[in-house]
């Protein structure tokens, strides 16, 4: 199936500072990618949809300001938690869709503590 | 809206017993329903299904799939204490753009 990086797998940051998180599809160009977040005892909650080339279609409630999205190429789509705060401490996954990987693919997930 | 709900939030069995997790389910044009195990961290895949009354088996694991009602189960046999973890139950409908529908997940606890 298709393989997915993820990187940094732990991040600690202070409040106020940005953090970037990278996801790479290592063996297929993913034109789409995926971010969830997922908060303790919680199931994973889409963010956005990350285009290749565009623009990424953030969901309902998720502020494109402070997380930012960059999918600049075919293997790579970037999430920046700008200015963060306690409250964004979470688990972050990207996932990409591969028709070799039954659907979806997996990073290893980032988890952000923001003190 | 499109909503995938789970059930139970919670178990706990003994090693050996029989667990069956549930997964209901509203979508726009659904295409297709994933099982996934969490442990601590990202999900990893265990079955996908698109079509009603196939039952797909991996090991003690077994899934199938309603179209009709709307549902799905996941059934684990002989459990063991390996097989504690988070089974997440997710819907992807052709009308969304790729995205996966998350429902809430089950958390399994196996005791010895």
């Amino acid at each position: 199936g298709a393989v997915v990086s993820q990187h940094p797998s732990r991040v600690i940051c202070k409040s106020g500072t940005s953090v970037k998180i990278e996801c790479r599809s290592l063996d297929f160009q993913a034109t789409t990618m995926f971010w969830y977040r997922q908060f303790p005892k919680q199931s994973l909650m889409l963010m956005a949809t990350s285009n290749e080339g565009s623009k990424a279609t953030y969901e309902q409630g998720v502020e494109k300001d402070k997380f930012l999205i960059n999918h600049a190429s075919l293997t790579l789509s970037t999430l920046t938690v700008t200015s963060a705060h306690p409250e964004d401490s979470s688990f972050y996954i990207c996932s990409v869709s591969s028709r070799r990987s039954y659907g979806y693919t997996f990073g290893s997930g980032t988890r952000l503590t923001v003190v | 809206e499109d909503k995938v709900v789970q059930s139970p939030l919670s178990l706990v069995v003994h090693e050996g017993d029989t667990v069956t997790l549930n997964c209901s389910y509203e979508v726009t044009n659904f295409r297709s329903l994933l099982w996934y195990k969490q442990e601590k961290k990202a999900p990893t895949f265990l079955f996908m299904l698109t079509s009603s009354g196939i039952e797909k088996k991996s090991g003690r694991l077994s899934s199938i799939l309603d179209k009709k009602e709307l549902f799905s189960i996941l059934n684990i046999t002989a459990t063991q204490t390996g097989d504690s973890a988070v089974y997440l139950c997710a819907v992807y409908g052709s009308s969304n753009t790729g995205k996966l529908i998350f429902g809430q997940g089950t958390t399994l606890q196996v005791k010895p």
